[in-house]
């Protein structure tokens, strides 16, 4: 059984702390990725990484930062949390690259900064 | 980029009824996802259609892709409550799949017993 876990169900940070969200997937996929999800806005894709070490920004990638040392973990640090990043932070991999494939995700962290 | 469109945003059906969702999107595309999400948690995966397929089943759902009008429909058949839950399509940002899909806003379904 193919599996994308995240680090946190629920997650509560205060103002300027640093957060880090953890991803690891168990299906060697080459790609993964962080969206958040906000109501009435659906999911917007912050960073993505198709190799280690390597990353692409998405469509939001101000205020966050990413990390992928190995190929199943994708590491979203958010430097300095505020209040408009409080969200639900899904993770995903696939293996496709071309056309897009069906994507894997994991159970999503709810981040709530105060 | 791309980008998805549900419709309706809400639904609201008894138990054993069909439903139907449909999806917008802009741009031409290699192919078009389903995605269903419970309560909170993260997406799964129902169908992936191809550009070039018309429709498709799998088990109690049916796909179908217009790409002329840039349209694709979920029908969900004879729903039970556990198919209470968010749908949303979803395309490929660009043309290739290791740089993520875009994602309508979904629509939100409630089967009532």
């Amino acid at each position: 059984d193919v599996k994308v876990t995240q680090s946190s169900r629920y997650l509560v940070k205060r103002t300027g702390e640093k957060v880090f969200l953890e991803c690891v997937q168990d299906m060697d996929h080459e790609n993964m990725f962080w969206y958040r999800q906000d109501p009435g806005l659906g999911l917007r894709l912050i960073y993505f990484s198709y190799d280690v070490k390597m990353k692409e920004k998405g469509d939001i990638p101000e205020g966050y930062s990413v990390s992928r040392e190995k190929k199943e973990r994708f590491s979203l640090i958010l430097e300095s949390a505020s209040t408009n990043q409080t969200s639900m932070y899904l993770c995903a991999s696939t293996q496709g690259t071309y056309p897009p494939g069906e994507q894997y995700f994991g159970p999503g962290t709810r981040l709530t900064v105060t | 980029s791309q980008q998805g469109e549900e419709d309706p945003q809400a639904l609201s059906i008894q138990e054993g009824e069909n439903a139907t969702m449909n999806c917008s999107y802009k741009t031409s595309i290699n192919n078009l996802q389903w995605y269903r999400q419970n309560s909170g948690r993260g997406l799964v995966h129902l169908i992936l259609i191809r550009s070039n397929e018309r429709e498709k089943h799998s088990g109690r759902l049916r796909v179908t892709l217009d790409t002329s009008k840039k349209s694709s429909s979920l029908l969900i058949t004879a729903s039970r409550a556990a198919d209470t839950a968010s749908y949303f399509c979803a395309t490929g940002r660009s043309g290739g799949g290791a740089d993520g899909l875009t994602f309508g806003k979904g629509t939100h379904l409630i089967i009532q017993p």
